[in-house]
């Protein structure tokens, strides 16, 4: 098994441009988590999908949007970079969130935008 | 509202035994989680405590006391790659996503 897989590794971007980060993972897990991580921070929540067709906000969601059209797949789309969007973002995944299942984490992705 | 707490940066010497605590204020709570991060790579899981009482695996042991809201991560036999940030997160309710503290960074040195 691959895990949890995630692309690109690193991407520069310029200020109003659009991207999407990629996030896969084969374990048939139906929980995914996007979180983003800025410098001596925690780990903040950004969207979580309970399965496929299911999206829910996090802590912190404005600027982004995701969809989750299989069970494998959770994109992570920003439409309009800032650079307040400067962070590791990272993809998780566990098998169905119970109570004493840990997430799985992705390797992440640095995004610089400038 | 949520609160973790966690001291921000941690020394200890090589061979020793530290202990990083956490403390919590939750709406709910069901099950307390530690991960190790090391630069520039993803958390791995440490370990899970959901009662109170001490989990021990290796070199690493977490205690939790769930009237205090208190745990703590136990490092012994202290090695240079056990350097990296250890971060705290708590499960409030049902299946609901991990909420993590901002990180203990540890130095160890020789």
């Amino acid at each position: 098994n691959a895990g949890v897989t995630q692309t690109p590794k690193f991407r520069i971007l310029k200020i109003g441009q659009s991207m999407t980060l990629q996030c896969a993972q084969d374990m048939n897990h139906n929980y995914m988590y996007w979180y983003r991580q800025d410098p001596g921070m925690g780990l903040k929540l950004i969207y979580y999908s309970v399965g496929a067709g299911i999206t829910d906000k996090g802590e912190v969601p404005n600027g982004y949007n995701v969809s989750r059209s299989t069970t494998e797949d959770f994109p992570l789309r920003l439409e309009l970079a800032a650079p307040s969007q400067t962070s590791v973002y990272f993809c998780a995944s566990s098998p169905s969130g119970g109570a004493g299942e840990t997430q799985y984490f992705g390797p992440g992705t640095r995004l610089l935008v400038l | 509202g949520q609160n973790i707490d966690q001291p921000t940066e941690m020394t200890a010497t090589e061979g020793a035994i530290v202990q990083i605590n956490c403390t919590y204020q939750t709406s709910g709570f069901n099950g307390l989680f530690w991960y190790q991060q090391h630069a520039g790579e993803a958390p791995t899981f440490l370990s899970y405590n959901v009662l109170d009482g001490l989990e021990e695996k290796g070199r690493f042991s977490s205690f939790l006391s769930r009237s205090k809201g208190y745990s703590y991560l136990l490092l012994k036999e202290l090695q240079m790659k056990d350097s990296a940030s250890y971060l705290c997160a708590v499960r409030e309710t049902g299946n609901t996503p991990l909420v993590f503290g901002k990180g203990t960074r540890l130095s160890v040195i020789a």
